[in-house]
């Protein structure tokens, strides 16, 4: 069956520093999304991208579709206290019904 | 307002008990998910309903049976509960049944001793 991925699972970065996860589908996606996990809480959708080698920006946040749509990378720019949590993303499996979502990185900053 | 919203948020019960958790979307939302964080943080589906109707069952033991009285609610009850069944349980919801997205619950963490 479909598997998502990403790497690194954890990353420590001091603040200020960027940090950067990386996504990886064993199938072509229609669409890749992006979660973000606060400590104690529940996933926040932040992005869905759709196009091929689309690069979309969110303030220090930058997400990019790959050219064949099997991966994708979230890039965080001079990391915060605030950036911490998990960050998850998700792709529909070929059914078009149900996101798969890859394991996560956890992002620690250090103050 | 609170869009997706789960009760209990926390449930600790002992084995072979049943228990039950309840969801509700204020959204207008169609579909309505149920998912499971272990403690690895993996996020895992279990089931989906679009308006009122269960489109995916994975490979969730029987023990686990949803119900959907309407598309703004999804019940999740657990019978014959075991240690394995400890986790944090989400609720969420998506406009249809494609794979558009999703807005997640507060989620119910359930211990199991």
């Amino acid at each position: 069956g479909q598997q998502v991925m990403q790497i690194p699972q954890y990353q420590h970065v001091q603040e200020g520093e960027d940090f950067t996860t990386y996504c990886n589908s064993s199938t072509t996606l229609s669409n890749i999304q992006w979660y973000k996990q606060r400590p104690g809480g529940h996933p926040v959708f932040l992005i869905q991208l759709v196009k091929s080698g689309e690069v979309k920006k969110q303030k220090r946040l930058t997400f990019q579709f790959g050219e064949a749509k099997k991966n994708s990378s979230l890039h965080i720019t001079a990391t915060q206290t605030t950036d911490v949590g998990t960050y998850f993303c998700a792709g529909p499996n070929n059914a078009g019904n149900m996101l798969t979502f890859g394991g996560g990185t956890r992002l620690m900053v250090k103050p | 307002d609170t869009a997706v919203s789960q009760t209990p948020k926390y449930l600790v019960t002992q084995m072979g008990n049943d228990k039950s958790i309840k969801c509700e979307q204020n959204l207008g939302h169609d579909t309505m998910y149920w998912y499971k964080q272990d403690s690895k943080k993996f996020l895992k589906i279990m089931f989906s309903y679009n308006n009122k109707e269960l489109i995916i069952n994975e490979t969730v033991p029987n023990r686990f049976s949803p119900k959907s009285p309407d598309k703004a609610h999804l019940n999740l009850h657990i019978n014959s509960l075991e240690l394995g069944d400890s986790a944090v349980y989400f609720c969420a919801s998506s406009q249809d049944w494609g794979p558009g997205e999703q807005y997640f619950g507060p989620g119910t963490r359930l211990t199991v001793t």
